[in-house]
């Protein structure tokens, strides 16, 4: 099956700084990219989607200028937490959509983030 | 309203039973469906999906249906083991290229 790749797994970083996360579609392009915030317990919440070349569409209520998301390409697409503090603290976790009759997601395998 | 729901929110089992976990939708017009499973600290991972026209389809000791009628799932477990833990989680398409999400069944398997 399709490979979606997360880097890094773990952060730790001081309240104030910027964290930039990245995810690959490792043997297929993915124009579609999805990025998803989960809290212990709970589903998981999309953030936005992040299309190839284009800017991203967030989702009502979460900051485009403080989660700053790229797709330079059709294999990579970056979110950047910027000004973290405590509360970003979670699992964030992309996604790749495929395209075709079964066109569905592959998920990557989530990157946890903890701010100081 | 599009909405996928799904049931048990929680179930406990004893390692070797069954179980079978339970999805309703209301997305239309209806795509496909797919069931992931998730580990915990781990993203999801894909265990089957389901078309219009397909009714059942096994992968492994998961087995999943589908009644477009009615607009349910079902994932059934057989011979639980202690990897099976997890969180299960319904994800219906549509054929407008939206996903929508069940909030997941955790499921815990005892020795």
């Amino acid at each position: 099956g399709a490979v979606v790749s997360q880097h890094p797994s773990r952060v730790i970083c001081k309240s104030g700084t910027s964290v930039k996360i990245e995810c690959r579609s490792l043997d297929f392009q993915a124009t579609t990219m999805f990025w998803y915030r989960q809290f212990p317990k709970q589903s998981l919440m999309l953030m936005a989607t992040s299309n190839e070349g284009s800017k991203a569409t967030y989702e009502q209520g979460v900051e485009k200028d403080k989660f700053l998301i790229n797709h330079a390409s059709l294999t990579l697409s970056t979110l950047t937490v910027t000004s973290a503090h405590p509360e970003d603290s979670s699992f964030y976790i992309c996604s790749a959509r495929t395209s075709g009759r079964l066109d569905t997601q592959y998920f990557g395998p989530g990157t946890r983030l903890t701010v100081l | 309203k599009n909405q996928v729901e799904q049931s048990p929110q929680s179930l406990i089992i004893l390692e070797g039973k069954n179980c079978t976990l339970q999805c309703n939708y209301t997305v239309s017009p209806f795509s496909n469906l797919r069931w992931y499973k998730q580990d915990t600290g781990r993203g999801p991972v894909s265990l089957t999906i389901m078309t219009f026209s397909e009714n059942t389809k096994s992968n492994g000791r998961y087995t999943a249906t589908l009644d477009a009628d009615t607009k349910q799932s079902s994932l059934h477990i057989t011979a639980s083991q202690l990897s099976d833990s997890a969180s299960y989680i319904c994800v219906v398409r549509n054929t407008g290229n939206q996903f929508y999400f069940g909030t997941g069944t955790s499921l815990t398997v005892i020795p």
